[in-house]
C-alpha cells in the first residue's frame, strides 16, 4: 500500500510560537492531502482538505489564520499551527489517497504536539 | 452534511464471542462506508470498504441503506481483534472522508 509519513513524530513549543508538521507521501503523488486533529479518547476531526497548487479548504470552525496548510509540491503538506497555544496541543494526522482515482485513505503515523 | 455515528464508545466481549461495532451514517447522495482499525501503537488503517464486499479478518460489514447503517460483525472474537476502530464515510459530492467517534474494543481472554 501506499504510504504516508509525518514528520516529527511529537514536538513541544512553548506558547506563542509556531510549529511546523510536515506531511509526505513516500511511494506516490498526492493532489489532495487531509488533516485531522484527534483529542485525547475522541475521534479524528477533519480540520482541512489540501489541494497542491492551490488553497486550502477548511471545516466549519477551524481558523484558517491560525493553522496554515501549505501544499506547495504533489508529495508534501504541511501544517502549521501560529501562536501555539495549551489548547492546540493534540494528536495531528494527516492522509491521502493513493491518487489512483481510488478513495482509500492512507494515513502518516501522527504528530503529537504539547504546548507548553 | 455527511455525519457518521458509532453509539459505543467501549465494548467488551469475551474471546470466542460474536462482536458487533454499530455504525449509522447520514448523507444525501450515494456513500461511500469504510470501516479503519487502530491498533496499540499503529496508524490507522483500513479494515474493509463495503463495495468490496469482502471479508477481512473474519470481519464483515453490510451497507444497509434503508436503516442507514454499516454494522461491523465477526462471529468469533479473538484477541487480537483488541483495538480501536472507526466507522469513516467518503462523501462523492465532498471528496472527504469524515469519521465516526470511534469504537474501543477489547475481547478479554
Amino acid at each position: 500500500g501506499a504510504v504516508v509519513s509525518q514528520h516529527p513524530s511529537w514536538v513541544i513549543c512553548k506558547s506563542g510560537t509556531s510549529v511546523k508538521i510536515e506531511c509526505r507521501s513516500l511511494d506516490f503523488q498526492a493532489t489532495t492531502m487531509f488533516w485531522y486533529r484527534q483529542f485525547p479518547k475522541q475521534s479524528l476531526m477533519l480540520m482541512a482538505t489540501s489541494n497542491e497548487g492551490s488553497k486550502a479548504t477548511y471545516e466549519q470552525g477551524v481558523e484558517k489564520d491560525k493553522f496554515l496548510i501549505n501544499h506547495a509540491s504533489l508529495t508534501l503538506s504541511t501544517l502549521t499551527v501560529t501562536s501555539a497555544h495549551p489548547e492546540d496541543s493534540s494528536f495531528y494526522i494527516c492522509s491521502a489517497p493513493d491518487g489512483t482515482g481510488d478513495t482509500e485513505a492512507f494515513f502518516g503515523q501522527g504528530t503529537r504536539l504539547t504546548v507548553v | 452534511a455527511q455525519r457518521v455515528t458509532q453509539p459505543e464508545k467501549l465494548l467488551s466481549v469475551f474471546k470466542g464471542a460474536p462482536v458487533e461495532l454499530k455504525c449509522n451514517y447520514s448523507y444525501s447522495g450515494s456513500p461511500e462506508l469504510f470501516w479503519y482499525v487502530q491498533y496499540s501503537r499503529q496508524r490507522l488503517q483500513l479494515l474493509l470498504r463495503h463495495i468490496s464486499r469482502e471479508s477481512i479478518k473474519g470481519f464483515t460489514a453490510d451497507l444497509n441503506k434503508g436503516e442507514t447503517s454499516f454494522h461491523l460483525k465477526k462471529p468469533f472474537a479473538q484477541e487480537e481483534d483488541s483495538a480501536m476502530y472507526y466507522c469513516a464515510l467518503w462523501g462523492q459530492g465532498a471528496q472527504k472522508l469524515v469519521f465516526g467517534q470511534g469504537t474501543r474494543l477489547t475481547i478479554n481472554p
